[in-house]
């Protein structure tokens, strides 16, 4: 079983559509959990962090299952500028560094 | 801030050539990580390094790849021989507190050497 596991998509969506992505982790005493979102032929770079209580930024609204072992990333009112692979990154324990999802796809559609 | 630089941002190399990677951290960072990213495979983390250490080098695929980073502005990811198989992106980040975060939690990579090997 993979470390951390994602849907690869594509999803495409018409703009303002809200549209959700599921992320699954392995590893239960992973401590830090994040999205990342890559644009194509780009590095990858931080959406935002994602914290026990969940969180939101604008249109983003990050939240985390420890029970069930999931993050989920909420898009609202998608606009054609979110179309990229979002990336579900975790951090385990000890030295681990960051392991990266392989991503899911979005493609916004006008 | 000039953010993570990396260099050559293109390189073709026919098999068997030697192959090297160049990174310079963003200043006061001092976790450096190398990642390859493939269609096929995703993003790998190859090896990181903190305070110059190498911590965990567990994802450098086999005695071909060697890196080094012999200072706090420098890091060099090398390949000889290369393989085609070695083709993809490399990608280099690093790491460094931002607010609360702790320093190997939020990574900044920078733009990508493409690599492809003949």
């Amino acid at each position: 079983r993979k470390e951390v596991e994602q849907d690869p998509g594509p999803f495409n969506v018409p703009e303002g559509a809200t549209v959700a992505f599921n992320c699954t982790y392995s590893n239960s005493a992973s401590q830090s959990f994040f999205w990342y979102r890559q644009d194509c032929r780009k590095e990858p770079k931080l959406l935002m962090s994602v914290y026990s209580s969940g969180n939101e930024d604008g249109r983003f609204t990050a939240q985390l299952n420890r029970a069930s072992q999931y993050i989920s990333l909420l898009i609202r009112d998608s606009k054609l500028s979110d179309s990229a692979t979002y990336l579900c990154v975790v951090k385990g324990t000890g030295r681990r560094a960051l392991t990266f999802g392989s991503g899911t796809r979005l493609q916004v559609q006008p | 801030d000039a953010g993570v630089i990396q260099s050559p941002r293109h390189e073709v190399t026919e098999m068997g050539q030697e192959v090297t990677l160049r990174c310079k951290p963003i200043s006061g960072h001092n976790s450096l990580f190398w990642y390859r990213q493939t269609m096929m495979r995703g993003l790998e983390l190859l090896i990181y390094f903190n305070n110059n250490v190498p911590i965990d080098d567990s994802g450098m695929p086999e005695d071909r790849f060697s890196a080094k980073m012999p200072n706090a502005s420098f890091s060099t990811l090398k390949i000889q021989p290369s393989e085609p198989r070695d083709s993809a992106v490399y990608f280099c980040a690093s790491g460094g507190r931002d607010g609360l975060v702790r320093s190997t939690d939020t990574q900044y990579f920078g733009p990508g050497t493409r690599l492809t090997v003949l």
